[in-house]
């Protein structure tokens, strides 16, 4: 079982739908990042967050410690949304990945 | 934020010659950089860690020989792919973290494509 388990690992969906995506953590750890990969490769590092609540935009994310669980909600989505998103969890000094999940929004 | 430049973003070169691939913290100082491979359709793999002045740590299964790290100052860290082979094509990313980070948050560089022929 891996450390990191994400969900879904595919979505579709239409412009302008609220998008959750899951993330779910079996190790302890000191802080928790939600990564944006698009086509091409590069990465972007969207939140770091260590516990309650991130807003940036049109982009929040959760963490809830005890349960070991992190989500990523997209609001009004946009086809330019469209890309990988990656859970990473920080048992310090590295980080665990998780494999992503992979988003599509259509017009 | 931070930033984080890798260079040269996409090198295609022939099977058994060596490449070198720079990370550079652009406008902060790291104490450690990240090297990570992936692979179509994978998700990252963390290959060495790097830490300026001193020897780079490998993980488990990742040559030293070949895969060549130097972290000569708090700005600069490079990847050298020695004898490059076709199973040495991937995607490669630096990141990096900043002094006195407690938190281990990493700037991710751009990303070099490596393609052995």
């Amino acid at each position: 079982k891996n450390e990191v388990e994400q969900s879904p690992q595919n979505l579709t969906a239409q412009e302008g739908e609220f998008i959750t995506i899951n993330c779910s953590y079996s190790v302890g750890i000191s802080a928790l990042h939600w990564l944006q990969q698009h086509p091409g490769g590069g990465i972007v590092s969207l939140f770091m967050l260590s516990s309650g609540k991130k807003k940036h935009g049109r982009l929040i994310a959760t963490i809830n410690i005890q349960e070991k669980h992190s989500s990523l909600h997209i609001t009004a989505s946009h086809p330019r949304d469209s890309a990988v998103y990656i859970c990473a969890v920080s048992p310090y000094p590295k980080l665990i990945f998780g494999t992503g999940t992979l988003l599509a929004v259509q017009p | 934020g931070a930033v984080v430049s890798q260079h040269p973003s996409r090198v295609i070169c022939k099977s058994g010659t060596s490449v070198k691939i720079e990370c550079r913290s652009l406008d902060f100082q790291a104490t450690t950089m990240f090297w990570y491979r992936q692979f179509p359709k994978q998700s990252l793999m963390l290959m060495a860690t790097s830490n300026e002045g001193s020897k780079a740590t490998y993980e488990q299964g990742v040559e030293k020989d070949k895969f060549l790290i130097n972290h000569a100052s708090l700005t600069l860290s490079t990847l050298t792919v020695t004898s490059a082979h076709p199973e040495d094509s991937s995607f490669y990313i630096c990141s990096a973290r900043a002094l006195a980070d407690s938190y281990n948050e990493q700037f991710f560089g751009p990303g070099t494509r490596l393609t052995v022929l």
